[in-house]
């Protein structure tokens, strides 16, 4: 089993939608959570860090996270064509030690 | 633009060369990452400084050499790379704990010829 997972895409979705996207993680005793968005040829942005169970917003990002079932979603609202990029769902499993999942396509259509 | 400044942008050598990658940070982080990334693959994480100290080596091969002047800079020195050695050297920093945030560079895109 990986230690995290993500649906690779691509997930499409209209402009103004909702783009909801999801990531498990095996290791219980994770405690730090981060998604980052990553466009064509460029590097990983950090969009949210998430710590405790419940959501946390920020502009049009909300991230959720429940422990109990070792699970972490993004949710982006009014979804605009400039949010089309690949969210990295990253754990942190050791003390400095940062995982990565595989990634999920956006793609937001015009 | 972001916090974290590598040098250089691109990057073509041959399987004999040597060369040297930098990264830079003037946000007060004391731990500082090099990653790997492959085309359509998730960041794969190489080594950790914390405080200027290796603490991590995720079993990476000698060719690879990285360093650590002091706590803004980190580099990686490249000999004898492979073909497959080719992608995106991505270096990034954080405050320091394991709960603060990693930032990303730009990165360097190395080829091997």
């Amino acid at each position: 089993q990986k230690e995290v997972e993500q649906n690779s895409g691509p997930l499409s979705v209209p402009e103004g939608a909702i783009a909801s996207l999801n990531c498990t993680y095996s290791d219980r005793g994770s405690q730090s959570f981060f998604w980052y968005r990553q466009y064509s040829g460029k590097s990983p942005e950090l969009i949210m860090s998430i710590y405790s169970n419940g959501d946390k917003e920020d502009g049009r990002f909300t991230a959720q996270l429940n422990k109990a079932s070792q699970y972490v979603s993004l949710l982006i609202r009014d979804s605009q064509p400039s949010d089309s990029a690949t969210y990295l769902c990253a754990v942190r499993t050791g003390f400095q030690k940062l995982v990565f999942g595989t990634g999920t396509r956006l793609l937001v259509s015009p | 633009d972001t916090e974290v400044t590598q040098t250089p942008k691109h990057l073509v050598m041959g399987m004999t060369n040597k060369k040297s990658l930098k990264c830079e940070q003037h946000m007060g982080h004391r731990a500082m990452y090099w990653y790997k990334q492959k085309a359509k693959k998730p960041p794969e994480l190489m080594f950790v400084y914390s405080y200027e100290k290796l603490s991590i080596n995720e079993s990476v091969p000698s060719r690879f050499s990285p360093e650590c002047p002091n706590s803004s800079l980190l580099n990686l020195h490249l000999h004898a790379l492979q073909p497959e050695d080719s992608a995106l050297y991505l270096c990034a920093s954080s405050q320091g704990g394991g709960n603060q945030p990693q930032h990303f560079g730009d990165g360097t895109r190395l080829s091997i010829l």
